[in-house]
């Protein structure tokens, strides 16, 4: 199947700081891309989806200068959580679809641990 | 009341045996039903989806839906140790492509 690469797996930030986060599609052009975020025991939150070339759809209640999204290329989306805070410690996961499809056709990341400290 | 419902167990079963999950939703629209398996600090993996009402069966997996009692169900037969993850559903209406997950479920199953 079609694979979706996250980087980085896990990252450790000081409160304050900017972290970025990528996902790419490695073997197919994601038209379309899904950002998640999961806390423990949980399940996945969607945050916003984003479409190649155009500003993000944010979720009800996502900030979306807080999480910036930019998808500027076929096979690239990043998600930066700006001036990060404990409380944004998460799971966070992308998802990849090529834009005529299912989500039955999207694929995940592996996701990102976050940890603000 | 969330829109997908799913019992978060955990669910403990002995190797060998069916693990029965499922799920029950609200909205009506939904019209594609996925079943995801999350291992731990893992991206979700899709295993199955159907389409409307019905069975489809893939292996050990059988996915159920049931759209007039807005229920659905996986079954994994000959449970294996390396089953033991965390077993999300998903349901999409056709008109959008913004997946609603429940709540996953986690099974544990002991060699």
């Amino acid at each position: 199947g079609a694979v979706v690469s996250q980087h980085p797996s896990r990252v450790i930030c000081k409160s304050g700081t900017s972290v970025k986060i990528e996902c790419r599609s490695l073997d197919f052009q994601a038209t379309t891309m899904f950002w998640y975020r999961q806390f423990p025991k949980q399940s996945l939150m969607l945050m916003a989806t984003s479409n190649e070339g155009s500003k993000a759809t944010y979720e009800q209640g996502v900030e979306k200068d807080k999480f910036l999204i930019n998808h500027a290329s076929l096979t690239l989306s990043t998600l930066t959580v700006t001036s990060a805070h404990p409380e944004d410690s998460s799971f966070y996961i992308c998802s990849a679809g090529d834009g005529n499809f299912l989500n039955t056709e999207a694929f995940f990341g592996q996701g990102t641990r976050l940890t603000v400290v | 009341q969330k829109e997908v419902e799913q019992d978060p167990g955990p669910l403990s079963v002995p190797e060998g045996a069916i693990v029965s999950l499922n799920c029950t939703y609200s909205n009506s629209a939904f019209q594609y039903f996925m079943w995801y398996r999350q291992y731990s600090r893992k991206g979700p993996e899709l295993l199955m989806y159907t389409y409307s009402s019905g069975n489809k069966e893939d292996g050990r997996f059988t996915a159920q839906v049931d759209k007039s009692s807005k229920y659905i169900s996986l079954f994994i037969r000959d449970s294996q140790p390396s089953d033991s993850a965390t077993y999300l559903c998903a349901m999409q209406t056709a008109a959008g492509n913004k997946l609603t997950f429940g709540g996953g479920t986690r099974v544990l199953v002991k060699p």
